[in-house]
């Protein structure tokens, strides 16, 4: 079982504020990386998928960027909105098709 | 837009019940996927389906079998439920090819009593 750990487990902040949590895989084998959110009562939603060291991807004002050599990912969030409150997924895919997710890290945003 | 829908969103079961959770998706997606979701613990992959009939145990299989008869729907059955399945239970389905791309159910919430 490969291991994906995301960091911190949850975090509070002020409505405004800018805010990035960390996703560490394993470098060896990299496949695809994933992104979801997930608010309270919702589905998750896939928010990116980056498969290329040095990805860097953006929706609005999220955006996120891929190390595949040192093995993590980085979620930032500009100006946090109470909207953006949910747990923020990642998920490390391999080529056998199947995908081990983090824990997550729990997003509070206060107005 | 991809729909996945789950049986039930909340359920609750006697110790020793046989439970199915039943999973639907409507847009022809090859694979499905079953996952278990406990505080502290993220997405845990029970099992997935390539294809009907065809099913491959995830890494937390004990406990759960699945039936994928139609392309459409993939169950999850607890044989004999225990305390210990108390938990939320997530169904997803992606394209063959795109794999990692998932669109998830709603979830039920189940408890064991």
């Amino acid at each position: 079982i490969l291991n994906v750990e995301q960091s911190p487990q949850s975090l509070h902040v002020q409505e405004g504020d800018s805010t990035n949590f960390t996703c560490s895989f394993p470098s060896s084998n990299f496949y695809a990386l994933h992104w979801y959110r997930w608010e309270t009562a919702k589905s998750p939603e896939a928010l990116f998928v980056m498969t290329l060291n040095g990805d860097e991807k953006k929706k609005g004002r999220i955006s996120a960027t891929l190390n595949t050599k040192e093995g993590y990912s980085y979620l930032y969030i500009k100006g946090s909105q109470p909207e953006d409150s949910a747990t923020y997924l990642c998920a490390l895919g391999t080529n056998a098709g199947k995908s081990t997710f983090g824990d997550g890290t729990t997003l509070t945003v206060k107005p | 837009d991809v729909k996945v829908t789950q049986s039930s969103r909340y359920l609750v079961k006697r110790t020793g019940e046989k439970v199915f959770l039943e999973c639907v998706q409507d847009m022809d997606h090859e694979n499905m996927f079953w996952y278990r979701q406990d505080p502290g613990l993220g997405l845990r992959l029970i099992y997935f389906s390539y294809d009907v009939k065809m099913k491959e145990k995830g890494d937390i299989p004990e406990g759960y079998s699945v039936s994928r008869e139609k392309k459409e729907r993939f169950s999850l059955i607890l044989e004999s439920a225990s305390t210990n399945q108390t938990s939320m239970y997530l169904c997803a389905s992606t394209l063959a090819g795109k794999e990692h791309e998932q669109y998830f159910g709603p979830g039920t919430r189940l408890t064991v009593t």
